[in-house]
C-alpha cells in the first residue's frame, strides 16, 4: 500500500528554522517525483515545488525560489522542506503529493500544520 | 505567474448533474496541459480524483468525469450524492512546473 507519512505539527517562533518531512513507502521512492503543497488558513492550494528523490533534481515555483529548500534522501526514502528563517507568514498546511512520471498526481500525504507565531 | 480559475461556488440538489471549469486567459487549456481535478472536504488532505484531462484513478467514483469543454479543462459529477460537497481544484502543468485553479466550493442541498 502506498503512502506518504508526513511529520507532526509544529509550532515555532518567527526567525526560527524548521524542517518538515514526508516518508515514502510501498513504492520504490527513488523512481516517483514528490511536489509540496502550501495552503495557507482558510484558501486555496498553491504549487510550492518538485524533486526527484532518484537524483534530487529540484524545480521551484517562481513564488517560492528562495523561500524555502526542497530535499530528499532516497536511502531513508523521505522529502523534506526547510526554512532558514521562519515568519508569520509562513504559516500554515503543508502537503506532500506523489509524480509519476512528472505528470500525474496520485497520492498525498496528511498534511503538516506550521505555525509561526511571537 | 498564470492565473487558473474556476467558478468560485455553485450548488447543486443531490442527483443532479454539475460541470466545473478550469481556464486560464490568456490561452486555451489543452491535454498538454495534463489537467488533474482534486477534491478536498473540510479538514482533509487533498485527494485526486482525474489526471490526464480524462483518467480516473482506481478509487475515483464513476460518476466523476473529465473533459475538455471550450478550452477549459472540465469535471462533470452525474447524479450528484451529499458526500460529493467540498472544494474542487483543477491542476495544470505550465512546463516543468505546476498551477492550482483557484477552487469551487461545492455545496449539496
Amino acid at each position: 500500500e502506498v503512502q506518504l507519512v508526513q511529520s507532526g505539527a509544529e509550532v515555532k517562533k518567527p526567525g526560527e528554522s524548521l524542517k518538515i518531512s514526508c516518508k515514502g513507502s510501498g513504492y520504490t521512492f527513488a523512481d516517483y517525483w514528490i511536489g509540496w503543497v502550501r495552503q495557507m488558513p482558510g484558501k486555496g492550494l498553491e504549487w510550492m515545488g518538485i524533486i526527484y528523490p532518484g537524483d534530487s533534481d529540484t524545480r521551484y515555483s517562481p513564488s517560492f525560489q528562495g523561500q524555502v529548500t526542497i530535499s530528499a534522501d532516497k536511502y531513508t526514502m523521505s522529502a523534506n522542506l526547510q526554512w532558514s528563517s521562519l515568519r508569520a507568514s509562513d504559516s500554515g498546511m503543508y502537503y506532500c503529493a506523489r509524480v509519476l512520471g512528472g505528470n500525474q498526481i496520485d497520492f498525498w500525504g496528511q498534511g503538516t500544520l506550521v505555525t509561526v507565531s511571537s | 505567474q498564470t492565473v487558473v480559475t474556476q467558478e468560485p461556488s455553485l450548488t447543486v440538489s443531490p442527483g443532479e448533474t454539475v460541470t466545473l471549469t478550469c481556464g486560464f486567459s490568456p490561452g486555451a487549456v489543452t491535454s498538454g496541459y495534463y489537467p488533474h481535478w482534486l477534491q478536498q472536504k473540510a479538514g482533509q488532505a487533498p485527494r485526486a480524483l482525474i489526471y490526464s484531462t480524462i483518467a480516473r484513478h482506481s478509487w475515483t467514483p464513476a460518476r466523476f468525469s473529465g473533459s475538455l469543454l471550450g478550452g477549459k479543462a472540465a469535471l462533470t459529477l452525474s447524479g450528484v450524492q451529499p458526500e460529493d460537497e467540498g472544494d474542487y481544484y483543477c491542476l495544470l502543468k505550465f512546463g516543468s512546473g505546476w498551477a492550482f485553479g483557484t477552487g469551487t466550493k461545492l455545496t449539496v442541498l
